[in-house]
This record gives C-alpha cells, structure tokens and sequence, in this order.
C-alpha cells in the first residue's frame, strides 16, 4: 500500500489567517489524490478531488496542488467554520489509502 | 440528493461476527456506475478503508481484511452490507458506508475519491 504522509499533525491558526497542509506519497500517484475536512462528530467532507478540483459547494478559499509525491491544501483566509481535521486520500492499484490527519486549531 | 444511512448492532462480541448495512436513497445501486464502499476511524486514529462493490458486484478489499471482510449488494431493497468475521478489539470504529466515484486523471490515469458519506455507525467490540 502507499502511504501518506500528512504534515503538520496539528496546526494552530486565527481566523484570517492563511494555512497550507502538505501530504507526501510513498510513491508517485499522479494526481489520484483528494482532500477531505472533518468535524468532530461527523463524517468527513469531500473538499477537492483529482489533486486540485475543488467540490461543487467547497469555498474558493480552499485550493488543492501538487502531483507526483508532493501535494498541498490551502485555505487563504481562514473562517471560524473551517476549524477541523483534515485528511488526504490517495488511490493507486484498486486501493485505497488515507494520511493520519492534521487537525486545525484556533489559536 | 443521495443519502447513505449506516445500521447495525453497536456492540460485539470478539470472534463473532459483525454485519452492518447502508441504506441508499436518491440513487440506484445497481443502475447508476458507482462504487459502493465502507470506511471505518478508529478512535484516534485515521481514516482506514474496508473495501468496495462495484453495481456488477465486483468487490475489492482491503488486503489485510480480505479474509474476514465481504461486502454484498441488495438490489431489491437497495441497500449493501458489511460483513467482518472473527471480530477483535481492533475492529472498533466508527464504521461509515459511502458512494466512490471514479474520473479521469490529467495523467492518462483514473482515481476514485469519496464523493457521499453516511453519517457512521460506531462498533464496539467487546465481551
């Protein structure tokens, strides 16, 4: 399996603030590779798909980017409601994989 | 709008079986060209996928649960459904069933991502 990498685990921001969270392949993966946001309690949301599409819905303030190994989620301006865990995903070979999560906190 | 909606017992015994179900609305499983998947999140821990069924009723698992792990499909009542034997404490989670859907890559390449989430189920296992 590939594995995902997310970095920083946990990252503390203000609203208004822009924050980047990276993920790193294993292995090439193109650009098989989606973003997802979770709030506690809930079940996680789809945010961008194909490295960099966002979701019909999803803020253009969110922006996915990368391919290969190396891959980003961006929020420009942070917003009280985007406080949350997110996660990437990656497909290759029929599989399935997720990184650990990096969870965003209110400074 | 699809809807997934998770059911099933919320607490097993360890080397029983677990059997939970999804029920969809808005979609057809066997009619529209989606995959059919279950997900689960230990407490903690990250998100882990169980495996898929495709509307044919292709199925794909995930390596490690492959032995234990079956995923059905119930046209007629248009629900699908987990099934994990010999159960550990290992297999506690929230246990969410979804739709993943498939697109074409700038890369001559193909990937599927999670487009519908139930709202999850949590399993607990234990005697």
């Amino acid at each position: 399996d590939i594995h995902l990498t997310q970095s920083p685990s946990s990252l503390s921001a203000s609203v208004g603030d822009r924050v980047t969270i990276t993920c790193r392949a294993s292995q090439g993966i193109t650009d098989s590779l989606a973003w997802y946001q979770q709030k506690s309690g809930s079940a996680p949301k789809l945010l961008v798909y194909g490295a960099s599409t966002l979701e019909t819905g999803v803020p253009t303030r969110f922006r996915g980017r990368g391919a290969g190994t190396d891959f980003t989620l961006t929020i420009s301006s942070l917003q009280p409601e985007d406080f949350a865990t997110y996660h990437c995903q990656q497909y290759y070979g029929n599989s399935i994989t997720f990184g650990q999560g990096t969870r965003l906190e209110i400074k | 709008q699809v809807r997934l909606q998770e059911s099933g017992p919320g607490h097993v015994k360890p080397s029983e079986t677990l059997s939970l179900t999804c029920s969809v609305s808005g979609a057809s499983l066997t009619s529209d060209s989606y995959f059919w998947t279950w997900i689960r999140q230990p407490a903690g821990k990250p998100l882990e996928w169980v495996g898929r069924i495709y509307t044919t009723g292709t199925t794909t698992y995930r390596l490690s649960l492959r032995s234990r792990a079956t995923i059905s499909l119930d046209a007629p009542n248009n629900q699908f459904s987990l099934t994990l034997t010999s159960v550990t404490a290992a297999d506690s989670a929230v246990y969410f069933c979804a739709r993943e859907e498939a697109a074409a890559g700038s890369f001559l390449n193909y990937y599927n991502y999670i487009a519908v989430w139930g709202k999850g189920t949590t399993v607990i296992v234990s005697s």
